[in-house]
């Protein structure tokens, strides 16, 4: 069974750094896309940004371009995406997703909260 | 591209067909493999969202076959044949054709 589990959020000032972590188990990482996506409480998704099987090729919200990184580590097995520079905007919950070939999500975590406040 | 969908919300009594609306401002449709590059979500309270349909109109496995996508290029259809009780949630549709991939503003669905 495909299992994603997110780690790192917390509550953060503007301006400062978080890491987020996805420990991914129950299929082949490395052959897999892999998303960040994040959903303010009660409002629709964003995406954020995906990283290639082999992490060359990442791509980002243009919003988070130059603050946010994404990186994978295949023989762990996690997806990682480090926050800096945080903005209140950024605050949400923080989903990793799986990539069905093509781009649609079809494996989810249950999401880690960032909160962006002073 | 922006995506848009309506209703925002429907209230449907159970039993009864639902129908979900989604817009793109841009084809999504791509023409070297005339593939529609849509999918639709289902996310229900405290829950991460649940892929049912990719490529416009294939269903995921294990979703129920009283759902069911349809459209092409711009305009896209989500069908729930038969409302149930466990139906009730926030349904999403995405396009993944362009960067950023984007989602619909979501349509609340419950029951009348």
């Amino acid at each position: 069974e495909v299992h994603l589990v997110e780690s790192g959020g917390e509550l953060v000032q503007p301006g400062g750094s978080v890491r987020l972590s996805c420990a991914a188990s129950g299929f082949t990482f490395s052959a897999s896309w892999m998303s960040w996506i994040r959903q303010v409480p009660g409002k629709g998704l964003e995406w954020v940004a995906h990283v290639k099987e082999d992490g060359s090729v990442k791509r980002y919200l243009e919003s988070v371009e130059g603050r946010f990184t994404i990186s994978r580590d295949n023989a762990k097995t996690s997806l990682y995406l480090q926050m800096n520079r945080v903005r209140v905007e950024d605050t949400g919950f923080y989903y990793c997703a799986r990539d069905k070939p093509g781009g649609s999500y079809d494996a989810w975590g249950q999401g880690t909260l960032v909160t962006v406040s002073s | 591209i922006v995506m848009t969908q309506s209703p925002d919300s429907l209230a449907v009594s159970l039993g009864e067909r639902v129908t979900i609306h989604c817009k793109s401002s841009l084809t999504v449709l791509k023409a070297s493999n005339n593939m529609n590059y849509l999918a639709w979500y289902q996310q229900k309270a405290g829950q991460p969202p649940k892929l049912l349909i990719y490529w416009s109109s294939t269903r995921e496995s294990g979703v129920p076959d009283r759902f069911s996508g349809s459209g092409s290029g711009t305009d896209f259809t989500l069908t729930i044949s038969s409302l149930q009780a466990e139906d009730v949630a926030v349904y999403y549709c995405q396009q993944y054709y362009y960067i950023p991939i984007n989602f619909g503003q979501g349509t609340r669905l419950e029951i009348k």
